[in-house]
């Protein structure tokens, strides 16, 4: 089904690499998450971005980089500086970007992609 | 920032049993909270969620209770069935930050046929 894309399905990468994680969305959704997925860490949040050309920090920002340059976009650069990289990434958008708004946020995510470092 | 604790973190039943997963939430002013299924190899996906004033919602087999006073909240699935074997994640949306969602570690659901 369509609406949030992300590739590769499954990365691998030698250690000191940058790696970029593409995610895309057709949902003219305002806003966009990335989250880790870690065994019995549940989602923990990377980056965020509400609109185009703004972006926070989640939870564990350190060693990843994001940018919004266009609405339907949010790429993650995965960066040698990341200690322990090797996680499943879930890219997410939602149409609202205001908690006092009238939609739900809910959460649509991608299909995800395996990063493995060796 | 919101800090959501979810318990258990596995849960076995038998087939035909209620499986019942509990959130707390220590935000007061957190005003949704979602529940997401993620069956093994896919993605999270909403499943029920309930606002800050409703006490409760039903959908069919799956309902979810909130006690605001307590802050907590609790997953409550009836005649389970294999194919709700899955992982269960519950969050909450903090009052004092735009947007985001904080998430509860998960809890594995094993239905025994």
């Amino acid at each position: 089904d369509g609406g949030i894309t992300q590739s590769p399905k499954y990365l691998f990468r030698k250690e000191g690499q940058n790696v970029t994680l593409s995610c895309e969305q057709n949902l003219n959704h305002d806003a966009m998450y990335w989250y880790r997925q870690d065994p019995g860490q549940g989602l923990r949040l990377i980056y965020y971005s509400q609109i185009v050309n703004d972006f926070q920090k989640g939870d564990i920002a350190e060693g990843y980089s994001v940018s919004r340059e266009k609405k339907e976009s949010f790429p993650l650069t995965v960066t040698s500086a990341q200690k322990n990289p090797t996680a499943f990434y879930l890219c997410a958008s939602s149409r609202d970007r205001l908690a006092g708004g009238t939609n739900t946020g809910e959460l649509f995510f991608g299909e995800g992609s395996r990063l493995t470092v060796l | 920032g919101e800090n959501v604790e979810q318990h258990p973190s596995t849960l076995s039943v038998q087939e035909g049993d209620s499986a019942v997963i509990k959130c707390t939430y220590s935000d007061s002013a957190s005003n949704y909270f979602p529940w997401y299924k993620q069956e093994l190899g896919k993605r999270p996906q909403l499943i029920i969620d309930i606002r800050s004033n409703v006490g409760e919602k039903k959908d069919q087999r799956i309902a979810v209770t909130l006690n605001k006073t307590a802050k907590h909240f609790s997953l409550h699935i009836t005649e389970t069935q294999p194919e709700d074997s899955a992982v269960y994640f519950c969050a909450a949306r903090g009052g004092s930050t735009l947007g985001r969602l904080y998430f509860g570690r998960g809890t594995q659901l094993t239905v025994w046929p």
